[in-house]
């Protein structure tokens, strides 16, 4: 079946080290996003790709840096993660034309 | 500006009655709505979805939802909810403020469900 796939699932960090989450996608869609999202809250679009053509959100914080390296590849890079940061970071895809996003599983992020 | 409004933070129901979740909106032209479920732990996944037609929609898991433009409201129905139906339950709309593609979403409502 198509799908969006998001590796790890879960991921434990430190306090500053690096992250990098991957979501990958066999829809073929155009256009796929990172949301983040809190517990209880609604998902907080950071960026998007439309293509190759990269779409960051004026409150994404210079912390979060993005690459889509290819259409079926995207991923999120955390610089230096606080622990603020800790969330459920959920991948998302679109055709061109359609309104409709489809979502991975989503990974959830520990900063400890 | 744009947003989607959710009045029921949680919802609680019996198993086996029937279920109203609302979705209140405010948009310029003719939305097009969406209703996403999420699990506990995992992504979304779109229930229905409204962009023109018909103004009752239906879904998957048995869920329904009607566009009443007078009242700006898409709001999702179920006749009998079954026990997995627990979930958070967001409305969204798309945002017509120059990108189309990206959604505006409510806060969500929480149903639990009582056996």
């Amino acid at each position: 079946d198509a799908m969006v796939i998001q590796n790890p699932r879960y991921q434990v960090t430190q306090f500053g080290k690096p992250v990098t989450l991957s979501c990958s996608q066999t829809l073929n869609h155009n256009v796929m996003y990172w949301y983040q999202q809190k517990s209880s809250q609604a998902p907080k679009l950071l960026f998007h790709y439309y293509d190759k053509d990269f779409n960051n959100e004026a409150d994404t914080p210079d912390n979060f840096q993005s690459r889509r390296p290819n259409t079926s590849f995207c991923f999120l890079d955390i610089r230096s993660p606080g622990l603020g940061d800790a969330a459920m970071y959920l991948c998302a895809t679109s055709p061109i034309g359609s309104y409709e996003q489809y979502f991975g599983p989503g990974t959830r992020l520990t900063v400890t | 500006a744009q947003s989607v409004t959710q009045p029921d933070i949680h919802i609680t129901v019996s198993e086996g009655a029937s279920l109203e979740l609302r979705c209140n909106y405010s948009y310029g032209a003719t939305p097009y709505l969406f209703w996403y479920v999420q699990s506990p732990g995992q992504g979304l996944q779109l229930l229905l979805k409204y962009f023109s037609g018909d103004t009752l929609v239906q879904g998957i898991k048995g869920f329904e939802a009607e566009f009443k433009r007078s009242q700006s409201s898409f709001n999702l129905r179920k006749p009998s909810v079954h026990w997995s139906d627990a979930a958070e339950y967001f409305c969204a709309v798309n945002d017509n403020a120059g990108n189309n593609r990206k959604l505006i979403w409510g806060l969500g409502t929480s149903l639990a469900v009582n056996p």
